[in-house]
């Protein structure tokens, strides 16, 4: 069965600098989305992308943040100077055409902030 | 804010049937019910989702009350790997693109007991 798949599993950064986050969703989707999770905490919605361009974005998608669809398969997630507080998991999703249709998750990027 | 609600936990026992009551008493008339469940802070699960038939997949079975105010997922046979958290999830359908975001809540810890 096809899924989406993101690398690396775990990033350690210092603070201050950029990181990418990637992730290849899965083939014949066309909306793809961010989501994040800190620690003990609920799964927070951060952007969506459509068409080659952001749907919808969320309070926490500041500036820091990028999206971008490099090429016909991955779904990169850019943070341009690192936070304590971005650490967090990080993950992708991908959906069918179909409005009603599930996202389907990756496990996810662990992004620890020094 | 998520527009449901559920349990904080529940216990099962091993191959018994797992019920996961969730209430979404203001859900209206064009939103889906969308259950995931992740365990450990692996990536969110797809499980099933409706609209206001009752639905069966290989996973489980999600029962729409009449008024749609409610809804429970079903686990026929829990094992001791359904042990997870379980979300239920209400969204719109929107063809525009854009009110696709998934909001989550707490959900509910379910642990699958020998």
């Amino acid at each position: 069965e096809p899924e989406v798949t993101q690398t690396p599993s775990h990033q350690v950064t210092q603070m201050g600098q950029e990181v990418i986050l990637r992730c290849v969703p899965i083939s014949n989707h066309l909306y793809f989305y961010w989501y994040r999770q800190i620690l003990g905490q609920k799964v927070e919605f951060l952007v969506s992308f459509y068409n080659n361009e952001i749907s919808e974005k969320s309070e926490i998608f500041d500036d820091q943040f990028s999206v971008e669809r490099p090429d016909g398969s991955n779904f990169t997630l850019k943070i341009r100077s690192t936070k304590l507080e971005d650490s967090a998991m990080y993950f992708c999703a991908s959906s069918p055409p179909r409005s009603n249709q599930p996202q389907h998750f990756g496990d996810g990027t662990r992004l620890s902030i020094l | 804010d998520a527009k449901t609600t559920q349990p904080p936990s529940m216990d099962c026992a091993e191959g018994r049937a797992a019920n996961l009551p969730c209430n979404h008493s203001t859900i209206s008339g064009n939103e889906y019910v969308y259950w995931y469940r992740q365990i450990h802070s692996q990536g969110p699960q797809y499980i099933i989702h409706g609209l206001k038939n009752n639905e069966t997949n290989e996973m489980a079975s999600l029962i729409i009350t009449e008024d749609r105010k409610s809804s429970t997922l079903i686990l026929p046979h829990a094992t001791l790997r359904d042990t997870a958290v379980y979300y239920c999830i209400v969204r719109g359908l929107n063809n525009a693109g854009n009110n696709r975001k998934l909001i989550w809540g707490l959900g509910t810890s379910l642990a699958v007991n020998p």
